[in-house]
């Protein structure tokens, strides 16, 4: 296990189009958390799973975002009918449960671009 | 609310030169701080918590909460400590990391 690791590293895709993500985060970890950064901004919370359950999502999180952590492994990310405000780096993380928290193990992201 | 501030979006230095990274938050509770740190093509890594009160690569960062403060600090600074640094806050919702819009530090040779 190298550590937390995401699929794609880079998409484009044209406005309107759906894309899905994957996230595959350090094995022992049982809490996921997808994030959204943007150039000259730090990360910002999408919403995290703890184990398969999704258990907070930010307003940020619109009704075309969707996140699913399947039997509490990998995660996906899909955003249907992208638009170009959606164009960001999409950040996975895992942690816990025998570290803390916040103590936050990121992968090396997915550079979405929308056309 | 709950909000990370980092005044400075680029600080440039002479290898050699004290570096300071400044980072304020409001926060009503005990906060717990971090820095975190992406240096080129790498992935973004925790630097160190001030629960810690360690040094990591010289670095060290003091939590003042009459300032409600947590700035970054290093002596003397080298060319590999050039790289994005993220000062956050771990607040009230125990799930959630409160992100500041990051620094970018380049030591200049």
């Amino acid at each position: 296990d190298t550590g937390v690791s995401q699929d794609p590293r880079h998409k484009i895709t044209k406005r309107g189009q759906n894309v899905t993500f994957r996230c595959d985060p350090i094995s022992e970890h049982n809490r996921l958390y997808w994030y959204r950064q943007t150039l000259g901004q730090g990360p910002e919370f999408l919403t995290y799973f703890q184990n398969e359950a999704q258990l907070e999502k930010s307003r940020l999180l619109s009704d075309r975002f969707s996140a699913e952590r399947p039997k509490g492994s990998f995660s996906t990310l899909e955003i249907q009918r992208t638009e170009q405000g959606d164009s960001a780096m999409y950040l996975c993380a895992s942690t816990g449960p025998t570290s803390s928290y916040n103590e936050q193990f990121f992968g090396p992201g997915t550079r979405l671009t929308v056309l | 609310a709950q909000r990370v501030t980092q005044p400075e979006k680029l600080l440039s230095v002479f290898k050699g030169a004290p570096v300071e990274l400044k980072c304020n938050y409001s926060y009503s509770g005990s906060p717990e701080l971090f820095w975190y740190v992406q240096y080129s093509r790498q992935r973004l890594q925790l630097l160190l918590r001030h629960i810690s009160r360690e040094s990591i690569k010289g670095f060290t960062a003091d939590l003042n909460k009459g300032e409600t403060s947590f700035h970054l600090k290093k002596p003397f600074a080298q060319e590999e400590d050039s790289a994005m640094y993220y000062c956050a806050l771990w607040g009230d919702s125990n799930y959630q990391l409160i992100w500041g819009a990051g620094t970018k530090l380049i030591i200049k040779p």
